[in-house]
This record gives structure tokens, sequence and C-alpha cells, in this order.
């Protein structure tokens, strides 16, 4: 079982540069979330969605966009990296739409992001 | 803002020994706790989930309880093993942007 499928594992970007992390879970997930956790500061949510073509903030969303155009797939993309981006991103999905409630959360393993 | 505490940081027990993770939080109107495990270098696993209107979950020798009034979850590991190291995070729930607002963290490092 895949799971939740995150790539790449590791990337290095130079700041102004832009990319995409993937995210992809096979387990037809409603819920599917960012994270980023950074030392002394635990996990912080990004950006969320609850369906296909539905997304929304969380806590520390600037600097990031998504989109949610199927089920499966929600990348998360940097515009414009700075080095206050560096950090390891979680995507956590979860299968019940109405909320995250009664259904735990299943993460992927993560990207590890270093902006110089 | 909701805020949750997990006390110790970090905790080293030998091997067999009972033990118990502490977690707090802030504001008693939460949907659910749950707790997760997390190796070096890899994602959370969920281990424990409790809805509010439970007060506990077992999952073989891990038990878990939740005390909404008094803001405070405890994790409970029976018969430690050095394959239990590794970081233990809580979770709460609540709100309506689906948000799980998360502790830091204790450290567990079970000696052979």
């Amino acid at each position: 079982n895949a799971g939740v499928t995150q790539t790449p594992k590791f990337q290095v970007l130079k700041t102004g540069q832009s990319m995409t992390l993937q995210c992809a879970q096979d387990m037809n997930h409603e819920y599917m979330s960012w994270y980023r956790q950074d030392p002394g500061m635990g996990l912080r949510l990004i950006h969320y969605s609850v369906g296909a073509g539905i997304t929304d903030q969380g806590e520390v969303p600037n600097g990031y966009n998504v989109s949610r155009s199927t089920t499966e797939d929600f990348p998360l993309r940097l515009l414009s990296a700075a080095p206050s981006q560096t950090s390891v991103y979680f995507c956590a999905s979860s299968s019940e739409r109405t909320s995250i409630y009664n259904s735990p959360l299943h993460f992927g393993n993560g990207t590890r992001l270093t902006v110089t | 803002k909701q805020e949750v505490t997990q006390i110790p940081a970090a905790l080293s027990v030998p091997e067999g020994e009972n033990l118990v993770l502490n977690c707090s939080f802030t504001d008693s109107a939460i949907y659910n706790l749950q707790w997760f495990r997390q190796d070096p270098g890899k994602g959370l696993t969920s281990l424990l989930l409790i809805q509010s209107s439970q007060r506990e979950q077992t999952s073989g020798r891990l038990n878990a309880s939740l005390d909404k009034s008094s803001g405070r979850s405890t994790l409970y590991i029976a018969a430690s093993q050095p394959g239990d190291s590794a970081t233990y995070l809580c979770a709460r729930s609540g709100g309506s942007n689906y948000k799980l607002t998360f502790g830091k963290g204790t450290l567990l490092t079970v000696n052979p």
C-alpha cells in the first residue's frame, strides 16, 4: 500500500527560485493538508483541502500556493523561495470530508527543503 | 490561542519499564485528541485517536486517556521495548477550520 507519497525527498533551492512539492494519495481521501515542521516550532498547518476544487488557508499560508484538481493530488507551490522556508514539509490526508475529527491523519515521509 | 504542551521534552528509560507521556491543552472544546509516533527522518504515524465523547483508547501495549475537564491526555506504554524509541506527538482538533494543533513532542529512548 503506497498511502501518501511525497516527492522529492530532498531539495535545495536558491533564494527567489520557485518549485512544486508533490503529494499524492491512493486511499481516496477527501481531506488533504500540508504542514511544515521546524525545530522548536512543532508542526504548523500551511494549507488544506476538503475535496477536489476546494482549498483553504491554514496557520502559515504566506509564500505558498495550492490547488486540488483531483482527489489524489495536492501539490504545494513555493512562488519565490526564501531562507525562512527552509523546513521539512509533510503532506497528510484523512478519509472524511466533513471533518478530521473522527479519522486519523495519514502522513507522507516528508520533503526536506533547504533555501540558500 | 489554542496550545498543546508535552512534558517531558525527552525521556530515557530502561527496557521493560511502564511509562506515561503527558499532553495538556488549552480550550476544552476539542473534537478529538490524537497521538502520533515519528521516527527520525520519517513522517508521523497515527497511534490512537480519542474522540471527545470517549475517555480512553487502547491498542496493544498502548493506552491513551482523555480528560477534557482538566485539559489533559496521557499515553501509557506498557513493558517498553527499544523499538518504542521515537518522538511521540499529541494533537488536538477543534474549531471550524479542520486544524490540528500539535505539541512539540516527547523524545523517548528505551535502553536495552
